[in-house]
């Protein structure tokens, strides 16, 4: 199995700020890398995939990149609503696995 | 709109049984992949089970591999998971999810249903 790894595991910022959070796969996944962010008592939500696409609907200040085994989710300026945990996830080879995840709190 | 709503979440003992259910719409069902993913509580994400379009092709994660059962029926819009000698370890909050792409499954999930909690316990 491609074991994820988050860092960090939470962090604490403030508005304006910018954000990166890091994922790292066990193995070489290409660019099959998922980014996904949940609010706290809400289901998980789509951010990125392929690394850096974002979903329609979500804001340009939420970016991907990476490839290989070493991916990014940056967030250019933290907005109040972007307090929640952030998921990443590999899509390369079953079984599909997921980061541990990284809780933004806002300052 | 794309909705899924899942239900058949419970208290139930180890070694029982339950089904979960999720009833799809706005979207052509029958055209795309379906996944369960299940969240512990405070815990991380891990998925369970995917289906392709048509019912032919299934996956499961090796902890519920041969107790668990991911079937669909299109005709009625609903995706299914039958969970069977259910263990302390599979109390979780269940989530159904929608393939973004298309008939295969390609490993991602947009958008995700509420859940439905699965609590094991004597």
């Amino acid at each position: 199995d491609i074991q994820m790894t988050q860092s960090p595991s939470s962090l604490s910022a403030s508005v304006g700020d910018r954000l990166t959070i890091t994922c790292r796969a066990s193995h070489n996944i290409a660019r099959y890398l998922n980014w996904y962010q949940q609010r706290p008592g809400k289901a998980p939500n789509l951010l990125i995939h392929a690394a850096s696409t974002l979903q329609s609907g979500v804001p340009s200040r939420f970016s991907g990149s990476g490839s290989g085994t070493d991916f990014t989710l940056t967030i250019s300026s933290l907005q109040p609503e972007d307090s929640a945990s952030y998921f990443c996830q590999q899509s390369n080879s079953i079984p599909w696995t997921f980061g541990q995840g990284t809780k933004v709190e806002i300052k | 709109e794309v909705q899924l709503l899942e239900s058949g979440g419970g208290f139930v003992q180890p070694g029982g049984s339950l089904r979960l259910s999720c009833a799809a719409s706005g979207f052509t069902f029958s055209r795309y992949a379906m996944s369960w993913v299940r969240q512990a509580p405070g815990k991380g994400l891990e998925w369970v089970s995917s289906i392709n379009n048509d019912g032919s092709s299934t996956y499961y994660a090796d902890s519920v591999k041969v107790r668990f059962t991911i079937s669909r029926d299109n005709s009625r819009n609903t995706l299914y998971l039958q969970m069977d000698s259910l263990r302390a370890e599979d109390t979780a909050l269940y989530y159904c999810a929608k393939d973004p792409v298309g008939t295969m499954v390609v490993g991602y999930f947009d958008p995700w249903g509420q859940g439905t909690l699965v609590t094991v316990s004597s």
